[in-house]
């Protein structure tokens, strides 16, 4: 099994610029979460969606945050227009909708914003 | 609604040591407790877990049992190695379902030889 695939791994942009990260949950999980990690506010939940559907985004900080979810196997996370503030370390993570709710965790898109 | 409450660190052990890492949480019903590690550079892995009260979860030698009469969570580990070194962070099952996690501010391990 290969796992929740993120992409890019590392990003560094211009305040201003459009950011847009990716990830692919592993096959068959029908759920999914997009997490931002800093020193500062720890581990925080932006948003998830079941079967492809956004179930709670009270987590995404301010509109130039958005979430996608295509199909079952792809999500985006854009910020548009990127503000220094918004460096951190975007996780994503899926679990199937049967079992005892673990959530697996992919390796995470270092985000830097100058 | 529901919210855990970890020790904060940082903890620095030598190679060897007994490990203990508090984890308290407030709960209506009967939440799932958790416990994963972010190693370096990583994602979080589930370490444990235990879905009732007085499980124990174990894995890779550590060790929690689910209390419910102290409502606590605490991850133990007889003999600590440098491998061990990483951030754990306790979770449970959120108020009104389990479709979301509610997780600690993580505990930084640091095991030096």
């Amino acid at each position: 099994d290969a796992g929740v695939i993120q992409s890019p791994r590392h990003e560094v942009t211009e305040m201003g610029q459009e950011v847009t990260l990716r990830c692919k949950p592993i096959s068959g999980h029908d759920y999914l979460f997009w997490y931002r990690q800093t020193m500062m506010r720890g581990l925080e939940l932006l948003i998830y969606f079941n079967n492809n559907v956004p179930i709670d985004d009270s987590g995404m900080p301010e509109d130039r945050f958005s979430a996608k979810m295509p199909n079952a196997s792809f999500s985006t996370l854009k910020i548009q227009p990127s503000e220094p503030r918004d460096s951190a370390v975007y996780f994503c993570a899926s679990r199937p909708s049967t079992g005892l709710y673990e959530q697996y965790f992919g390796p995470g898109t270092r985000l830097t914003v100058t | 609604g529901n919210s855990v409450t970890q020790m904060e660190g940082p903890v620095t052990l030598s190679e060897e040591a007994f490990l203990t890492i508090n984890c308290t949480y407030t709960a209506t019903g009967y939440p799932s407790l958790f416990w994963y590690v972010q190693y370096p550079g990583e994602g979080l892995q589930l370490l444990l877990k235990a879905t009732k009260a007085d499980d124990k979860g174990s894995n890779k030698g550590f060790e929690a049992t689910y209390r419910k009469e102290t409502t606590s969570f605490h991850l133990e580990k007889g003999s600590v190695q440098v491998s061990d070194s990483a951030v754990y962070f306790c979770a449970l099952t959120s108020q009104g379902g389990s479709e979301k996690l509610v997780f600690g501010k993580g505990t930084k391990l640091t095991v030096n030889p």
